[in-house]
């Protein structure tokens, strides 16, 4: 079975400043998709990024790049410029590939100080 | 626009009570899922279904039923047989494809 890791329940980060997420997964599928999602208060889920893992390019959008190393089976989520609109629980998710179901990490909460 | 609707934004239930949480999409996805949100927990899933009149449990479905009649449409009811209710409920959908989950904005269910 597929387990996704977070291993930071929280990080903080000086606005403006680069933050990175770490998250680590598990599975014996070779081709799948892998997520990250935030969650602000409001508590409405949000897709931040998206990476298929048949493609060697990192995906970007706009200030959320992803370092994914699949031998590693390592996915971690780089913000850069930091903006008080970023706090907020992100969550790494793993797509499984028989019925698209998501498996879900614990989450990262996320603070920008000023 | 087209997005996922749940309703209500929060619920409560009595004991011994069976509540229906709705969600509603307008995007035109095959498939529905209702996932279960605990506090410091990443989401899990309860029930999904791929087309009309289809639908699997998933890991947490004891106490849980759905229906899927219509393709827009996906409730989920919290049966008295659910000993721990509270938490957060999390509809999304998806094309046919899967690439990426939509999800609606929730429903909070309390115990009275």
């Amino acid at each position: 079975a597929q387990t996704v890791t977070q291993s930071q329940p929280e990080m903080s980060v000086q606005e403006a400043e680069t933050v990175t997420l770490s998250c680590t997964y598990d599975t014996s599928e070779s081709d799948y998709y892998l997520f990250w999602y935030k969650q602000p208060p409001s508590r409405q889920m949000i897709l931040v990024i998206r990476q298929e893992a048949y493609k060697q390019q990192n995906a970007t959008e706009n200030r959320f790049s992803v370092n994914f190393q699949k031998a590693a089976k390592s996915f971690s989520l780089k913000i850069s410029d930091s903006q008080l609109g970023d706090a907020a629980m992100y969550f790494c998710a793993y797509r499984r590939d028989s019925n698209y179901q998501l498996i879900w990490g614990a989450g990262t909460k996320l603070i920008i100080k000023p | 626009d087209g997005g996922i609707t749940q309703s209500p934004k929060y619920l409560f239930r009595k004991e011994g009570q069976n509540v229906t949480l709705s969600c509603e999409q307008n995007l035109n996805h095959d498939a529905m899922y209702w996932y279960r949100q605990d506090p410091g927990q990443g989401l899990r899933l309860i029930y999904y279904s791929q087309i009309v009149n289809d639908f699997q449990k998933g890991d947490i479905a004891e106490g849980y039923s759905v229906s899927r009649e219509k393709k827009e449409s996906f409730p989920l009811t919290v049966t008295s047989a659910q000993k721990n209710p509270t938490a957060f409920y999390l509809c999304a959908s998806t094309t046919g494809t899967g690439e990426t989950q939509y999800f609606g904005p929730g429903t909070r269910l309390l115990v009275l």
